[in-house]
């Protein structure tokens, strides 16, 4: 198993310019998260999905989209990028466990510079 | 503000003795605690967590304690090894199956 894999691994943008981040996961996890982490910041919840065509914000969503057409696949969009979306974008998935947490298994990450 | 705190950035220790992280939290309904390890340029792999109804967790050289009253726990490592160096994160988390909330990370180096 790949377990969970992130397309790109390093990209740069130029501010205004769209892109879309790819996370599939082959462990068949109902749940799919996408973080930011900055310096100092530890990391930060962006979208998550708890299911196929499902999907929700987290702590810092704005200026991103996601969407979950396929179970294993969850993609982040940055429509018009910014600055201040230059950070390392991790994504993880994870399956429930009836009532007890779950570990979320995280993807190496898409290094994003925005210029 | 930050509901999970991990207020030492960097801890230094020799191989072979206990490297000792600490995480501090806000949230009383944070009831499960989960530490993360990192390497560079890799993505967070789970180590160890414990529930809120138990007060230690152990798993071969690692340990975690949970102090609920202090809203403290902490990692214990013994004995520290050179692969052990890396950036670990402590997270929580209050609800069913999702919204873990991650500290800002303590850079471990152990020296050979």
């Amino acid at each position: 198993n790949a377990g969970v894999t992130q397309t790109p691994k390093f990209r740069v943008l130029k501010t205004g310019q769209s892109m879309t981040l790819l996370c599939a996961q082959d462990m068949n996890h109902e749940y799919m998260y996408w973080y930011r982490q900055d310096p100092g910041m530890g990391l930060r919840l962006i979208h998550y999905s708890v299911g196929e065509g499902t999907t929700a914000k987290g702590e810092v969503p704005d200026g991103y989209n996601v969407s979950r057409l396929k179970k294993q696949n969850f993609l982040l969009g940055l429509e018009s990028a910014a600055p201040s979306q230059t950070s390392v974008y991790f994504c993880a998935s994870s399956y429930p466990q009836g009532g007890f947490q779950e570990t979320q298994y995280f993807g190496p990450g898409t290094r994003l510079l925005v210029l | 503000d930050q509901q999970v705190k991990q207020n030492s950035p960097s801890l230094s220790v020799q191989e072979g003795r206990i490297s000792i992280l600490n995480c501090d939290y806000t949230n009383s309904m944070f009831d499960y605690f989960l530490w993360y390890k990192k390497y560079p340029a890799e993505g967070p792999t789970f180590l160890i967590s414990i529930s809120s109804i138990k007060d230690k967790n152990e798993d071969g050289r690692f340990t975690v304690f949970l102090n609920k009253s202090a809203k403290h726990l902490s990692l214990h490592i013994v004995p520290s090894q050179p692969g052990d160096s890396a950036v670990y994160f402590c997270a929580a988390s209050g609800e069913y199956g999702n919204k873990l909330v991650f500290g800002a990370g303590t850079i471990l180096r152990v020296k050979s």
